[in-house]
């Protein structure tokens, strides 16, 4: 089993650009989502997905979009770079409401806006 | 307003000493405390799972216990290879949210 693979796993970016992180899981899991991590703050949630097809707003969704068309895959779209945008962003999934199991967190992609 | 505080923010150890972090929590509806492990360049490794006051489990040196506040995560006997940052989340009404603390980073010296 790969679990949570994510690409890149180092990008520069320039300010205004846009890009796609993606995300995709083996595990069958419901529940996929997205956070950032900054020095400090702990992980903060960016959008969630509770199944193909329907996904909803966490804690700072502003300035991303995403997409969940089929279960396996979740990626992340960053609509106009900025550089409060550089960060670390780790994609996880889970069974349900993550139970007993947690999530299962992808290596991260560390996001560098110039 | 949801919080998460974790402390200290970094803790060094010798090895073999015992010790305990602490994670506290500001929250409404609360489902479920998550403990991860974090090492450098890597995702959150997921650890355990507390559900209501009184609860604590146990893996290897490591044990969790849960209070209506806080929740300790004690590491008996440290090895170097325990040195992680140790990270705390809750789980709040409505489900699918999580806050997570800002972590521990722990170092454990041979």
């Amino acid at each position: 089993n790969a679990g949570v693979t994510q690409t890149p796993k180092f990008q520069v970016l320039k300010t205004g650009q846009s890009m796609t992180l993606q995300c995709a899981q083996d595990m069958n899991h419901e529940y996929m989502s997205w956070y950032r991590q900054d020095p400090g703050m702990g992980l903060r949630l960016i959008h969630y997905s509770v199944g193909a097809g329907i996904t909803d707003q966490g804690e700072v969704p502003n300035g991303y979009n995403v997409s969940r068309s089929t279960t396996e895959d979740f990626p992340l779209r960053l609509l106009s770079a900025a550089p409060s945008q550089t960060s670390v962003y780790f994609c996880a999934s889970s069974y349900g409401n993550s139970g007993n199991y947690g999530y299962t967190f992808g290596s991260g992609t560390r996001l560098t806006v110039v | 307003e949801d919080q998460v505080t974790q402390s200290p923010e970094a803790l060094r150890l010798q090895e073999g000493e015992s010790s305990s972090l602490n994670c506290s929590y500001t929250v409404s509806g609360l489902r479920g405390l998550f403990w991860y492990r974090q090492d450098p360049g890597k995702g959150p490794e997921f650890l355990f799972t507390l559900y209501s006051a009184g609860e604590e489990k146990e893996k290897e040196r490591l044990k969790a216990t849960l209070t209506k506040k806080e929740s300790f995560l004690h590491i008996t006997a440290p090895k170097p290879e325990d040195s992680a940052t140790y990270l705390c989340a809750v789980q709040v009404d409505p489900f699918n949210k999580f806050y997570f603390g800002s972590g521990t980073k722990l170092n454990v010296k041979p």
